[in-house]
């Protein structure tokens, strides 16, 4: 059974530094890895995907990594904003076509 | 969010009735996921279905749940004779195809649930 496991929990940082979020998952048959963006009270936005032959991807001052053989994901954030203060989940999809969720990293970049 | 659309945003309802959740998903994506979000946890699978099938319903509980995405139509998520612990956000989200590396799902606003 898929496991995802998303540190740190909560991360507060001043505005302008660049950050890292950690995700990583227990079975590496999987088709892509998503990040997404939660506002409170709102939907997920999807931030970014990437597929299981792909080692990162790019949008913006966004960048996520993936590692699969060791079943590791990185988001990283860069010139961080308080814009930017939300929940970030990462998910992952395998051969059960659902995705499987992390319980998320809380940001909360301070002006 | 390419117009996942999930109405109502808010649903309030007694213990003991019933809740109709109603999903439509992006145009053109055949495909439609339920998830469900308690409080202070995360997000957790449902129910996957494609046009008039369910495909898989293996996170649904097996009493007082059920799913359908008719050939027409919304995808509705009903919960009959609602207790407080089905107090939570539920999620739909649909995609182009089901297994390809490539599919993005694509998630809406939700329905949060309050039973009283």
């Amino acid at each position: 059974k898929q496991e995802v496991t998303q540190i740190p929990a909560a991360l507060s940082v001043p505005e302008g530094e660049n950050l890292v979020l950690n995700c990583s998952f227990t079975d590496s048959a999987i088709y892509n890895l998503q990040w997404f963006r939660q506002d409170p009270g709102k939907g997920l936005t999807s931030l970014l995907l990437i597929q299981s032959s792909q080692r990162e991807q790019t949008s913006g001052r966004l960048n996520a990594s993936l590692d699969k053989s060791s079943g590791r994901s990185t988001l990283y954030i860069a010139a961080s904003q308080p814009g930017d203060s939300a929940t970030y989940l990462c998910a992952v999809s395998g051969s059960a076509r659902q995705l499987t969720f992390g319980s998320g990293t809380q940001l909360t970049v301070l002006p | 969010n390419a117009g996942v659309m999930q109405n109502p945003r808010h649903l309030v309802r007694r213990r003991g009735q019933e809740a109709r959740l109603r999903c439509s998903p992006v145009k053109g994506h055949s495909h439609v996921y339920w998830y469900r979000q308690l409080p202070e946890e995360g997000l957790k699978f449902m129910v996957y279905l494609q046009k008039e099938n369910i495909i898989d319903e293996s996170g649904m509980p097996k009493e007082r749940f059920s799913a359908e995405f008719p050939k027409e139509g919304p995808s509705i998520l009903r919960i009959q004779q609602v207790v407080r612990g089905d107090s939570a956000a539920y999620f739909c989200a649909s995609s182009r195809a089901g297994t390809d590396s490539n599919t993005e799902a694509f998630f809406g606003q939700g329905t949060r649930l309050t039973v009283v």
